[in-house]
């Protein structure tokens, strides 16, 4: 069956580096997604990856290993808005999003 | 502005009704889909369309029904409610439906008793 691994949950504090990992088990493959949830609020898109490699944006980047079957993404400078769940996503080879259930990310000050 | 509109934002519904779910875009996408979000679970698609005119089956639509008469509306209707499609519902679409790059609307809460 087709998988997406990630934490529940994890704390960090505020100024610090975060990475949250994501490990998937897919039909095939055509993508990596992250993307952004606050409580109560709609997804949003972070970011893309279909290459290995890293992609920086800003205080963010993820990373993608196609042969590990792996992805993280990269919090720096954190601060308290950045509170949210993350969820990472692959696009499988029917170009079906399979979700993972969230990474719940708890700031501290 | 520009976005996904959903309604309603939150209902409370008695088991055994029939209830709608509306979902508006005003960008023109193409590709427009439903999704369930229940905690501890990943997103789940219920039904998604690629086009106007045009429907497909996700992997949780037993129970929902969808029609796509034009590029900008997608009902998800729950025929005969059951508790066990309480849950948040999240309407999204996208112009690019290879890239995974999905804007949703604010999602509705539904609670059914």
């Amino acid at each position: 069956g087709q998988n997406i691994d990630q934490p529940t949950e994890m704390t960090a504090t505020e100024g610090a580096i975060v990475q949250i990992n994501c490990t998937y088990q897919t039909s095939g493959f055509n993508g990596l997604f992250w993307y952004q949830q606050h409580a109560g609020e709609a997804p949003t898109f972070l970011s893309y990856n279909v290459l290995d490699g890293l992609e920086e944006k800003g205080r963010f980047s993820s990373f993608l290993s196609r042969s590990k079957g792996y992805s993280y993404l990269l919090l720096k400078e954190l601060q308290m808005k950045d509170s949210a769940s993350y969820l990472c996503a692959v696009t499988d080879s029917n170009y079906q999003l399979i979700w993972g259930a969230g990474t719940k990310l708890i700031i501290k000050p | 502005i520009a976005g996904i509109t959903q309604a309603p934002t939150s209902q409370i519904l008695a088991a055994g009704r029939r209830m709608t779910l509306r979902c508006t875009q005003d960008m023109r996408h193409n590709a427009m889909y439903w999704y369930r979000q229940d905690l501890g679970l990943g997103l789940r698609l219920i039904h998604y369309s690629n086009t106007a005119g045009t429907t497909g089956k996700g992997e949780v639509p037993d129970g929902y029904s969808v029609s796509r008469a034009n590029t900008d509306d997608f009902p998800l209707t729950l025929a005969s409610a059951v508790p066990s499609q309480t849950s948040v519902y999240f309407c999204a679409s996208t112009d690019r439906p290879n890239t995974g790059e999905l804007f949703f609307g604010e999602g509705s809460r539904l609670t059914v008793l």
